[in-house]
Formats: C-alpha cells, sequence, structure tokens
C-alpha cells in the first residue's frame, strides 16, 4: 500500500511569489491534515479534511494560505502571496474513518522563500 | 492553548537503553504518540498509547504515561545507530495532534 505523498519535495520561491503544494493521501483515508515545521520548532496544525470537508482549520496561519480538497481525494495548499517566515517544512498526513487515531505522515515539503 | 515541551538533544552509546522525556499540559487528552523522523524522511507513527493505560511495550520500546504528572516517556532498549533520528512526542484531542519540537537522538558506535 503507497503511503502519503507529497509534491514537490523542496520548494525556492521568492517573496511575493506563489506556491502550490500537493498531497496525495493513503488510498480510503477520509481524514486528510495539514501541518508545518517553522525554524525547527514544534509540528503545527493548520487544518483538517474529512473527505472534501474542512473539518476543523483553526490553525491556519492567515488568509494568504488556502487549502482545497476538490472531490475528496488529493489535497493542496496555496500560499499566496509568499512571506519570509512561511518558510518551513509543510507537512500532510491522512488518517482512515475506522482509526482516526493514527495518521501516518508524508515526507514533507521543504519551502524556502527567500 | 496546548503545549508539548521535549529536551532537544539526547545523545546515549550503542547498546546502552535511551529515555527521551517529554511534557504536556492538556489534561483532556485521549492518546498520546511517538513519532520518528529521521533525516529525509518523513514522521513514522511508532506507537501510542491511551490516556487510560501507564505503560505499553512494544519489542524494544516502553511508554511511561504519568498522567497526574503529564509526563510521557519512551525507552528504546538496546540502542542500535539506526536508532538516530528525531523523535516527536504528540498529544490528540479528537483528531487534532500537538507535537512538540522533537528531540535528537545522537547514537555513538
Amino acid at each position: 500500500e503507497a503511503g502519503v505523498t507529497q509534491f514537490p519535495s523542496h520548494s525556492v520561491i521568492e517573496k511575493g511569489q506563489t506556491v502550490t503544494l500537493r498531497c496525495d493521501p493513503i488510498s480510503g483515508h477520509d481524514n486528510l491534515y495539514w501541518y508545518r515545521r517553522v525554524m525547527g520548532k514544534e509540528i503545527k496544525f493548520l487544518l483538517h479534511f474529512v473527505k472534501e470537508s474542512k473539518q476543523d482549520e483553526s490553525g491556519m496561519p492567515n488568509n494568504r494560505f488556502l487549502a482545497e480538497r476538490t472531490g475528496g481525494t488529493y489535497s493542496t495548499l496555496k500560499v499566496q502571496p509568499a512571506e519570509l517566515e512561511d518558510s518551513g517544512v509543510y507537512f500532510c498526513a491522512s488518517s482512515s474513518g475506522l482509526t482516526p487515531r493514527e495518521q501516518y505522515f508524508g515526507p514533507g515539503t521543504r519551502l524556502t522563500v527567500t | 492553548g496546548e503545549d508539548v515541551e521535549q529536551s532537544l538533544f539526547l545523545s546515549v552509546r550503542e547498546g546502552d537503553s535511551s529515555v527521551i522525556n517529554c511534557t504536556y499540559t492538556d489534561s483532556s487528552s485521549t492518546y498520546l504518540y511517538w513519532y520518528k523522523q529521521e533525516p529525509g524522511a518523513g514522521l513514522q507513527l511508532l506507537t501510542y498509547i491511551f490516556s487510560n493505560m501507564d505503560m505499553k511495550q512494544d519489542q524494544r520500546l516502553t511508554v511511561l504515561l504519568n498522567k497526574k504528572d503529564k509526563h510521557l516517556s519512551l525507552r528504546i532498549a538496546d540502542t542500535q545507530t539506526g536508532d538516530s533520528a528525531i523523535y516527536f512526542c504528540a498529544e490528540a484531542n479528537f483528531n487534532k495532534f500537538y507535537f512538540g519540537s522533537g528531540t535528537k537522538l545522537n547514537v555513538k558506535p
């Protein structure tokens, strides 16, 4: 069974540009989560989808971040316009409806804003 | 909000036991987790414990939970060089996870 995949693995953009991160969860997992780790600090929750609906987006830092999960499969996280403080590693995780407590993480996308 | 604290570094010799500690603040947490991150890889779920348990053992891993003190620990017996990684503690209330900053474990041959 394929794990959670994320694309790209690394992105370097200039301040003011737009970047879109993609996450493909484990097939059949209804729950999809985005997290972020900034400057080697703690990993912080951003939001949670159940299928295509946003269940909890309390961790989204501001309106420059837009997450979508059309069709309830893969998800995208767009940052527009990117700021220097957005640099960090963005993790995606997924879990099934039967065992929501077991979140499986992808390898992360390292975003560098210069 | 919820706060999860871990020490940043731990260094042990191969064959010794490692103990990684974590404290958390949310007494309503239902599950507590340990994840491992190897260089260039994602977070690997190692083990988790339900909050009404005080110990869980899985091969070389032992998780101890002191709910009164809100203290969680991960003991790795017979630590190997392949155990070198960053270990994250997390508490969960429903589906929302709160992670610590991670403890970097260095295993010296």
